[in-house]
């Protein structure tokens, strides 16, 4: 069963703290992506990485930083926690390949910022 | 600049009828396109899928259909259940763009039993 599993279903960290989400796939994708979703908002594209070491900026990047050493493992970083960025934060993944790939996502990470 | 719309937040359905989620779309490029569900407090989990040389795709009681000139998707479910109830989102991708999927707002689905 291929999985995309995300480090923690729940979070509660402090404003100006440093906040780590892991997310790692058993899949050999090569794609990875990180969203969050808001209501009313739908799923927003903050990093992704098409390969080790690459990462893009997606549509909401700032306040975010991200890190993929390995090709199994996506980390979201978030430097110093802000209230606003309490939110669901999925993690996803696609292997490389025309029509027919979808995306596999993980659990989610409810985070909140207080 | 949303390039997805989902303009319905919410639909309720009673048990046994059919649920019609739409979803538009305003890039011409975007050749697949795909529906995903979601439950609270879980990811979402990949439903149906059609590719852009189609206009139909049925699986079970899940049907995509799509208007390409009218840049228009939608997802029939019949007989909705109250399984169904969850979020739907739409999801598009073009090849330029390799695997990044652009998604839509979502819709919140009540089946009524």
């Amino acid at each position: 069963d291929v999985k995309v599993t995300q480090s923690s279903r729940y979070l509660v960290k402090r404003t100006g703290e440093k906040v780590f989400l892991e997310c790692v796939q058993d899949m050999d994708h090569e794609n990875m992506f990180w969203y969050r979703q808001d209501p009313g908002l739908g799923l927003r594209l903050i990093y992704f990485s098409y390969d080790v070491k690459m990462k893009e900026k997606g549509d909401i990047p700032e306040g975010y930083s991200v890190s993929r050493e390995k090709k199994e493992r996506f980390s979201l970083i978030l430097e110093s926690a802000s209230t606003n960025q309490t939110s669901m934060y999925l993690c996803a993944s696609t292997k490389n390949g025309g029509q027919g790939t979808e995306a596999f996502f993980g659990q989610g990470t409810r985070l909140t910022v207080v | 600049d949303q390039q997805v719309k989902q303009n319905s937040p919410s639909l309720s359905v009673q048990e046994g009828r059919i649920s019609i989620l739409n979803c538009d779309y305003t890039n011409s490029m975007f050749d697949y396109f795909l529906w995903y569900k979601k439950y609270p407090a879980e990811g979402p989990t990949f439903l149906i899928s059609i590719s852009s040389i189609k206009d139909k795709n049925e699986d079970g009681r899940f049907t995509v259909f799509l208007n390409k000139s009218a840049k228009h998707l939608s997802l029939h479910i019949v007989p909705s259940q109250p399984g169904d109830s969850a979020v739907y989102f739409c999801a598009l991708r073009t090849s330029n763009t390799g695997n990044q999927f652009y998604f839509g707002t979502g819709t919140s689905l009540t089946v009524i039993p």
